[in-house]
């Protein structure tokens, strides 16, 4: 099984419904990350946390809210979807040490298509 | 906005060529780490340099950082048809606790 699981990992929904995408994990970090993809665009952060009762902001929350419902879960939601937020989105986790964001476990996708 | 920004976009080259893509990023960085996407797949950390280092090797991959140029680049030496895949940067600002990611060069090896 992966460590970092995604789903669904495709989706497809209509303007204005409500989407979740849920994140869990086996590798028992404390950080976990929502990041976005769009083609030729990189990845942009949308979300993090770095436990339970830490969640943050990335550079484009907008539109967006998340849940981190236990340190293996982070879910990530769209309250009114619109077209715009067609994309692929990752979830990741990290296992800082050394004071330092180490490196990121990412899942495998989740392919959101909102018409 | 995007901390890294790769150089160039795309690459292509034959099976046995050397690949050398450059990152540059605007701000002070505790570490820059390189990242391997297969088409529409998660993205694979690769390797991690931090900023008191100057070069770092791992199999066929050399990873060179210039802080006071505030770049980086990943050279993967005898590619193979298999390197092909999206490259990233992606650096860390230390206290942010989280990585800023570039827009990737993309990488066709062909054989």
């Amino acid at each position: 099984d992966a460590d970092v699981t995604q789903t669904p990992r495709n989706r497809i929904t209509k303007t204005g419904k409500r989407i979740m995408l849920e994140c869990s994990q086996t590798k028992g970090h404390d950080r976990m990350y929502w990041y976005r993809q769009d083609p030729g665009l990189g990845l942009r952060l949308i979300y993090y946390s770095f436990d339970v009762k830490d969640i943050n902001k990335g550079e484009i929350s907008d539109g967006y809210s998340v849940s981190r419902q236990a340190q293996a879960k982070f879910s990530l939601s769209l309250e009114s979807a619109i077209p715009n937020q067609t994309a692929l989105y990752f979830c990741a986790t990290s296992d800082p040490s050394a004071g330092y964001t180490g490196e990121l476990f990412f899942g495998e996708g989740s392919r959101l298509t909102v018409l | 906005s995007q901390q890294g920004e790769e150089d160039p976009q795309a690459l292509s080259i034959q099976e046995g060529e050397n690949a050398t893509m450059n990152c540059s990023y605007k701000t002070s960085i505790n570490n820059l780490q390189w990242y391997r996407q297969n088409s529409g797949r998660g993205l694979v950390h690769l390797i991690l340099i931090r900023s008191n280092e100057r070069e770092k090797h791992s199999g066929r991959l050399r990873v060179t950082l210039d802080t006071s140029k505030k770049s980086s680049s990943l050279l993967i030496t005898a590619s193979r048809a298999a390197d092909t895949a999206s490259y990233f940067c992606a650096t860390d600002r230390g206290s942010q606790g989280n990585l800023i990611f570039g827009k990737g060069t993309k990488l066709s090896v062909k054989p």
